[in-house]
């Protein structure tokens, strides 16, 4: 079975811009999760989405915002993208609303310049 | 912000040599998760720890939990070369919110031949 697949693997941007990012949760999983990694610090929580409602979401400005579609895939869109949005951002997904553990993707790497 | 704070933040060992890694979190939790990174890529969840465990083994991986102490620590017996990467302490608190996972800051360790 495939895994949490995630688009694009590596992006740049130049600030100001906007982006949008896409992932796929592994096959009957519902649940899916967004976060950011910036470079030489662990990942921090930005949403968590379930059965296409937004159930969780961390310290981050409204430019970020994220939806879930019928198919359980999910889009981060960053607006205004800034020199600090430079970061991986990692998409879980989990069967259900309150697992505990989280199956990762591999990641989209973005750059802003 | 991080919650968690990992000791050491670089640890280098022997192939064949126990490495043991120090988690300190700051508030309640439902559960406690390690999870490793190679490489700035996805992360992979390796053990789960409820808050009413006191230590949990799976394969050459001991884990312990100290709730009185908030505090955490893995053990990797026999360590090898592949054994290289970054390891991850993570909170989970499952709310009405959903369940967040708030990562440490990591410890970076280098297994050598």
């Amino acid at each position: 079975d495939a895994g949490v697949t995630q688009s694009p693997t590596h992006l740049i941007k130049t600030r100001g811009q906007h982006v949008t990012l896409r992932c796929s949760p592994i096959s009957g999983h519902k649940s899916v999760s967004w976060y950011q990694q910036v470079l030489g610090q662990g990942p921090q929580f930005i949403f968590q989405y379930y059965e296409k409602e937004e159930r969780g979401r961390g310290n981050f400005p409204d430019r970020f915002s994220a939806r879930q579609f019928p198919n359980y895939s999910s889009e981060l869109n960053v607006n205004a993208l800034l020199l600090g949005d430079s970061a991986l951002y990692l998409c879980a997904s989990s069967p259900l609303f309150q697992t505990g553990e989280l199956f990762f993707g591999e990641g989209s790497r973005l750059t802003v310049l | 912000s991080q919650q968690g704070e990992e000791d050491p933040q670089a640890l280098s060992i022997q192939e064949g040599e126990n490495a043991t890694m120090n988690c300190s979190y700051k508030t309640s939790i439902n559960n406690l998760q390690w999870y490793r990174q190679n490489s700035g890529r996805g992360l992979v969840h390796l053990i789960l720890i409820r808050s009413n465990e006191r230590e949990k083994h799976s394969g050459r991986l001991r884990v312990t939990l100290d709730t009185s102490k908030k505090s955490s620590s893995l053990l990797i017996t026999a360590s090898r070369a592949a054994d290289t990467a970054s390891y991850f302490c993570a909170t989970s608190l499952i709310t009405g919110g959903g369940n967040k996972l708030t990562f440490g800051t990591g410890t970076q360790l280098k297994v050598e031949l």
